[in-house]
């Protein structure tokens, strides 16, 4: 696609439940980052891809937290047993080698 | 010391008026570095990135001093559609491209 597609772009939630949030990057983007921002927030580092592999999960906030990418295309961030302080906007960014990230619009996952 | 940080602001500034932003990185092997832009509720965008001779974009000029280890951000003529967060991006080697970003910096150009 011409840009990087992020699904939902909302999300309500119930305490407790399983997410699933979608990136889909830039055709030929290598590199695949997931962030999260909370309101009036800066934006948090989650995990990274290259390729398929994840050298860099070190932002991953708990166990709850996993992501995978297959393909070295579309990549899913999965939320286990949601909780309130999980609320944000996750933003998927995808880069081609060193060059610069480009941002999908973002999920906005509200967890009641 | 935090891997990027910038001044969070905000700025408030007429219109017209010149204003400049700074962001410091503490590693010192960072390669890449670049400006965004963030608008209320809108995801980060590509403002430009930020080559070693200074690079200028009409009425934005950025320049990476590697010495004192920090990006500018230069805004002449300020337009009140600058009104926004400008956030700093910077990768850190460690064999990959992790990029970091700055909380950002928050600009008001006032009528």
């Amino acid at each position: 696609g011409a840009g990087v597609s992020q699904s939902p772009s909302n999300k309500v939630t119930e305490k407790g439940k399983d997410v699933e949030l979608r990136c889909d990057p830039i055709s030929g983007h290598t590199a695949l980052y997931w962030y999260r921002q909370s309101l009036g927030q800066g934006l948090e580092f989650l995990i990274y891809f290259q390729g398929n592999s994840a050298p860099d999960k070190s932002g991953l906030p708990s166990d709850r937290f996993s992501a995978e990418r297959t393909g070295g295309s579309v990549s899913t961030l999965t939320i286990q047993r949601t909780q309130q302080e999980d609320s944000a906007v996750y933003l998927c960014a995808s880069s081609s080698m060193d060059r610069a990230a480009f941002f999908g619009q973002g999920t906005r996952l509200t967890v009641v | 010391r935090k891997e990027v940080e910038q001044d969070p602001g905000p700025f408030n500034v007429p219109e017209g008026a010149t204003v400049a932003f700074n962001c410091t990185y503490s590693n010192s092997a960072s390669q890449s570095f670049f400006w965004y832009r963030q608008d209320c509720r809108k995801e980060p965008k590509l403002l430009m990135s930020v080559y070693s001779s200074g690079n200028e974009d009409g009425r934005f000029t950025a320049q990476l001093n590697r010495a004192s280890q920090y990006i500018s951000l230069l805004i002449r003529d300020s337009k009140l559609s600058d009104s926004a967060t400008y956030l700093c991006v910077v990768n850190i080697p460690s064999g990959t491209y992790k990029y970091i970003f700055g909380t950002g910096t928050r600009l008001k150009v006032l009528a």
